[in-house]
């Protein structure tokens, strides 16, 4: 069964260096998204990608956080200079339609320090 | 705005017995709603849609717009049931999911 994958699984970074955090939606889907997950909070939507581009976001993502296609598999979120509460769980979700199932990936947990 | 409250952090239950775990939503407009399972070690997995209305694993969630609430039931619980409950909302007009801050089952044998 196809799966969205995230790498690294845990990635730990020093406060202000940029961070890339990697995922590869299922290959037919063209709406990606990237969440994430404070330790002891909600999963909160930071973006959804529709044709190379933004279609949403929320506030959270400011200008520290950028999105990316850079080769048609990989789905990328980078955050320019990385704060202490950056850290999180981030997952990235696939679907194939509009307000249809999203996947999730594993996740990749952040840990700035 | 659009938001999902699960009023319980945490519902233990022994197996075989019935279980309903608690949505509310505020919203608007015509929400479409959802439960996500995350089972130890896992992925967010989709649960159930209110739009499929269909029973999946032996849960049923029947969407309340009177009372806004989306609960999530099943009749006898099982051991396999024990796993980490989401509540999703996704607006009429786009993908993003507003979920709630989840409720850990745990059924005790």
């Amino acid at each position: 069964e196809p799966e969205v994958t995230q790498t690294p699984s845990h990635q730990v970074t020093q406060m202000g260096q940029e961070v890339i955090l990697r995922c590869v939606p299922i290959s037919n889907h063209l709406y990606f998204y990237w969440y994430r997950q404070i330790l002891g909070q909600k999963v909160e939507f930071l973006v959804s990608f529709y044709n190379n581009e933004i279609s949403e976001k929320s506030e959270i993502f400011d200008d520290q956080f950028s999105v990316e296609r850079p080769d048609g598999s990989n789905f990328t979120l980078k955050i320019r200079s990385t704060k202490l509460e950056d850290s999180a769980m981030y997952f990235c979700a696939s679907s194939d339609q509009q307000n249809t199932e999203a996947f999730f990936g594993q996740g990749t947990r952040l840990t700035v320090v | 705005a659009q938001r999902v409250t699960q009023p319980e952090k945490l519902l233990s239950v022994f197996k075989g017995a019935p279980v309903e775990l608690k949505c509310n939503y505020s919203y608007s407009g015509s929400p479409e709603l959802f439960w996500y399972v995350q089972y130890s070690r896992q992925r967010l997995q989709l649960l159930l849609r209110h739009i499929s209305r269909e029973s999946i694993k032996g849960f049923t969630a029947d969407l309340n717009k009177g009372e806004t609430s989306f609960h999530l039931k099943k009749p006898f619980a099982q051991e396999e049931d024990s796993a980490m409950y989401y509540c999703a909302l996704s607006a009429n007009a786009g993908n993003m999911l507003t979920f709630g801050g989840g409720t850990r089952l745990m059924v005790k044998p």
